[in-house]
């Protein structure tokens, strides 16, 4: 079945670092893929989006590439911020499966000044 | 647009009791999705509506869990007979009917005693 697996957290880093959280999925076709966020309190929020091999997806610094060849998607920032801190979760949209998302567990960010 | 509404934001109840959350989603959207999510796990798809017609069900929708969205708007979730095993966010999502973005609510906070 589709699933999606992402590294775990919790990830601490000190400001200006860079950040690599992975992410790999695995899916029958060609899925789409999501990086969501859901900073302390709130919903969760779309952070970036890829639809097809090779694109990256991208927003606030934040990049993620689609490799189809390795099943990956992972996320990456050059410098975070302490406001970068949140939970990130990476989800697949299966072709023909009715607009769902099927989520990975999601990976804790800490950024300590 | 006031985004995804979600009611209560929390509920805490005695084993045995029946709840029921209530989604607004976003006026325009034709599609509305239910998902649960645990501490420290990625959100787990319940089910989904296409306008009033509820498409998909997940096996994880036991039969203590029945969902509507009757004029094709707001949806109810009800849980019947609760059980601590039950005690999870809710989340409640939309999106159009061509599915880009899910904007997700904030979520119903369940306590099961």
């Amino acid at each position: 079945g589709n699933s999606v697996t992402q590294m775990e957290g919790p990830v601490t880093l000190s400001e200006e670092a860079f950040l690599t959280i992975n992410c790999t999925y695995t899916a029958t076709g060609y899925p789409s893929l999501f990086w969501y966020v859901q900073y302390p309190g709130e919903g969760l929020q779309l952070l970036l989006k890829a639809t097809k091999a090779d694109d990256k997806g991208s927003n606030k610094g934040f990049e993620a590439t689609y490799r189809k060849e390795t099943t990956s998607f992972h996320l990456e920032k050059g410098s975070v911020q302490v406001s970068d801190s949140a939970v990130y979760f990476c989800a697949l949209r299966a072709y023909n499966q009715g607009g769902k998302l099927i989520f990975g567990q999601g990976t804790e960010l800490s950024v300590k000044p | 647009d006031t985004g995804v509404s979600q009611n209560p934001r929390h509920k805490i109840t005695k084993r045995g009791q029946n709840v029921t959350f209530r989604c607004d989603p976003i006026s325009e959207h034709n599609r509305l999705y239910w998902y649960r999510q645990t501490l420290g796990q990625g959100p787990e798809f319940l089910t989904y509506f296409q306008n009033e017609a509820q498409l998909e069900k997940s096996r994880l929708l036991s039969d203590r869990f029945s969902a509507e969205r009757p004029k094709g708007s707001f949806s109810t979730l009800e849980i019947q007979r609760t059980e601590q095993g039950d005690s999870a966010m809710y989340l409640c999502a939309s999106s159009e009917t061509r599915p880009g973005e899910l904007f997700f609510g904030e979520g119903s906070r369940l306590t099961v005693l």
